[in-house]
């Protein structure tokens, strides 16, 4: 089975920082991969799919990148509404996902 | 625009089962799968299985095998899937999610995602 893994698993950083949370698969999944935020007590609401594409409504300060083994999401510039749960999502029929990156202001 | 929507909260005595349903409202299950997944509290996102209706095929994460059962209604318009775990638990409270997802990988990993059954395990 193939396996997700996030890094780091939480994230402190201020408004306006630049923030990056990595996603490695333990084999490659070409550009299957998805980011999701996920805020306390709400579904999971996806911002990335196939590893770079924005999913619409999506603010563009969210950007994917990556393709094999080892993907990104960045966030270019780190807003109060930011603060939430991202895990990353290998998607091709089956699902697995990261164990989630924490972000706190 | 295809809704999902699903069953109301639950709440189980260890050793029983549950049985969550999803509905699709505005459409169908027919030509994509019904995926699982759940969230217990503070945890993670965890995948548990998918049906493809047409196919009649469930593919379950190996950690639920033998405990969890995806069924989907017969008709040629699937618009009902179920979810339905076994030996419950105090470790299964979570939150259910029910998603409508393509068969084949595509653009994304589904198109429409339900509002969630919490489901608790009590004595």
């Amino acid at each position: 089975d193939i396996q997700m893994t996030q890094s780091p698993s939480t994230l402190s950083a201020s408004v306006g920082d630049r923030v990056t949370i990595t996603c490695r698969a333990s084999q490659s999944i070409s550009g299957w991969l998805a980011w999701y935020q996920q805020k306390p007590g709400k579904a999971p609401n996806l911002l990335i799919y196939k590893a770079s594409s924005l999913e619409s409504g999506v603010p563009s300060r969210f950007s994917g990148s990556g393709f094999g083994t080892e993907f990104t999401l960045t966030i270019s510039s780190l807003q109060p509404d930011d603060l939430a749960t991202y895990y990353c999502q290998h998607y091709d029929g089956d699902w697995t996902f990261g164990q989630g990156t924490k972000v706190e202001i | 625009q295809v809704q999902v929507v699903q069953s109301g909260a639950e709440v189980k005595w260890p050793g029983s089962s549950v049985k969550v349903s999803c509905k699709a409202s505005g459409g169908t299950f027919a030509g994509y799968s019904i995926t699982w997944v759940r969230q217990a509290p503070g945890q993670g996102l965890e995948w548990m299985g998918r049906i493809i209706p047409l196919l009649g095929r469930t593919n379950y994460a190996q950690r639920f095998q033998g405990r969890v059962t995806i069924t989907a209604d017969k008709s040629p318009t699937t618009s009902t899937g179920y979810l339905e775990l076994s030996s419950l638990r105090s470790e299964d409270t979570a939150v259910y999610y029910c998603a409508r997802a393509p068969i084949v990988p595509a653009a994304k990993p589904f198109d429409s995602w339900g509002q969630g059954t919490m489901v608790t395990v009590s004595s």
